[in-house]
């Protein structure tokens, strides 16, 4: 049981470029989350979906698509990177349902840096 | 939107040590949570707390939803309770969306 699973864990893009980070998560939960992480804050949230197929946005979904074609992936996109999307991307997962329901749990991050 | 402050921003402790940190919230909740990311980045889930006191080992949280704010007790701190505490809340009338606050940073000396 992995539990939330990102890749890649390192990326080093040049403005302009594209990209597409994975999260995989194996515990059959309904909810994923991506969140972006900036020095000295708290996380904030891009974009999340409640279900296979649904996405919604976030507090900061400017710059980012997702994707959600199979439950257990939840595809996170930037389509022209620019240096303000520098920063420690997060996934999360919840059931929503059951005793822990509520509870996120996130994947290790992928730090991305934007030349 | 609902704002959400943690106190202190910074906290130095010796080993052995206890504190109580602190987390303010602005409007109602439905969901409270404690974070603490290690200083390798992992983030972990401490308490799903939105009212009530519950107790994990050396850590116990409290939330008064009346009177909008949470408290985080570290009782014998260990070197390894090191990194940054995190609370998150969820607004009573919000999609799961969980809105954090920018932590509190946590060193504890041996």
């Amino acid at each position: 049981n992995a539990g939330v699973t990102q890749t890649p864990k390192f990326r080093v893009l040049k403005t302009g470029q594209s990209m597409t980070l994975l999260c995989a998560q194996d515990m059959n939960h309904e909810y994923m989350y991506w969140y972006r992480q900036d020095p000295g804050m708290g996380l904030r949230l891009i974009h999340y979906s409640v279900g296979e197929g649904t996405t919604a946005k976030g507090e900061v979904p400017d710059g980012y698509n997702v994707s959600r074609l199979k439950k257990q992936n939840f595809l996170l996109g930037l389509e022209s990177a620019a240096p303000s999307q520098t920063s420690v991307y997060f996934c999360a997962s919840t059931a929503h349902v059951g005793e822990a329901k509520n509870i996120q749990y996130f994947g290790a991050g992928t730090r991305l840096s934007v030349l | 939107g609902i704002q959400v402050e943690q106190s202190p921003p910074d906290l130095i402790l010796q080993e052995g040590a206890n504190s109580t940190l602190r987390c303010n919230f602005s409007d109602s909740v439905n969901n409270l949570q404690w974070f603490h990311q290690n200083p390798w980045g992992q983030l972990i889930n401490l308490f799903y707390i939105p009212s009530g006191t519950k107790q994990n080992g050396r850590l116990s949280a409290t939330t008064v939803a009346t009177e909008r704010y949470s408290l985080l007790y570290i009782s014998s701190s260990q070197t390894t309770d090191s990194g940054v505490y995190f609370c998150a809340v969820e607004r009573e009338d919000s999609s799961y969306k969980l809105i954090f606050g920018s932590g509190t940073r946590l060193l504890v000396r041996p």
